[in-house]
């Protein structure tokens, strides 16, 4: 099971919004509603921000999103914040009953 | 509080062996599936296994299968994970995982399996 592919890096500047893709293919995101996505500080455990495509777990902000269309899911944050530079990774579900992550994407705030 | 504690980590040779746990607390352990993910230094989130409530269902990525098995004792609230044949590219920061819809909600700090001579 190959690595979902995500953009290497994504930048923006205070209050702008940013999108982060992932593709896979029909026999993950595109065969499921079970992509999550997650936030990872440096030297820190990962933490879920979305669920399910688009679910937000109790006390994530309302500026992080999630879609998908076809074998592509994105996470959108709005309102960019400083504390949002991190790295984020998305996950799905695959018809191996497996999972897998993406590749992460670098999130830069300028 | 959910908590998720893992241990076992530590430097050994290639060819070598080591068992990981992760002791749980905080919810009904035997509830749950349960997960290991691990990250290379530098490097990205790898799933590598899961374990059903039971412990009678398990699987594995195909990069680790034959050398490592997931394994649980609900009565001691804690997750393993045995791991046979290591390479230098096992080492890695190993996270459990408490299953929850298909998603992580908590994670453990992780524990360090360095493979190197």
């Amino acid at each position: 099971q190959s690595a979902l592919t995500q953009p290497a890096s994504v930048s923006g500047s205070p209050g702008q919004s940013i999108t982060i893709s992932c593709t896979g293919t029909s026999s993950d995101i595109g065969g499921y509603n079970y992509v999550s996505w997650y936030q990872q500080h440096p030297g820190k455990a990962p933490k879920v921000m979305i669920y399910e495509v688009s679910n937000r777990p109790s006390g994530v902000s309302n500026r992080f999103s999630g879609s998908k269309s076809g074998n592509t899911a994105s996470l959108t944050i709005s309102g960019l914040q400083a504390e949002d530079e991190a790295d984020y990774y998305c996950n799905s579900y695959t018809s191996s009953d497996t999972y897998v992550f993406g590749t992460g994407t670098k999130v830069t705030v300028l | 509080e959910v908590q998720l504690v893992e241990s076992g980590g530590n430097l050994v040779q290639p060819g070598g062996s080591l068992r990981l746990s992760c002791v749980a607390s905080g919810f009904t352990f035997s509830s749950h599936w349960m997960h290991w993910v691990r990250q290379a230094p530098g490097k990205g989130l790898v799933w590598v296994s899961q374990i059903n409530p039971d412990g009678r269902i398990t699987t594995y990525a195909e990069s680790v299968k034959g050398r490592i098995s997931i394994s649980r004792d609900n009565t001691k609230n804690t997750l393993y994970l045995d791991m046979n044949s290591l390479r230098a590219d096992d080492t890695a920061m190993y996270y459990c995982a408490r299953g929850d819809n298909w998603h992580y909600q908590y994670w453990g700090q992780g524990t360090l399996v360095t493979v190197s001579s």
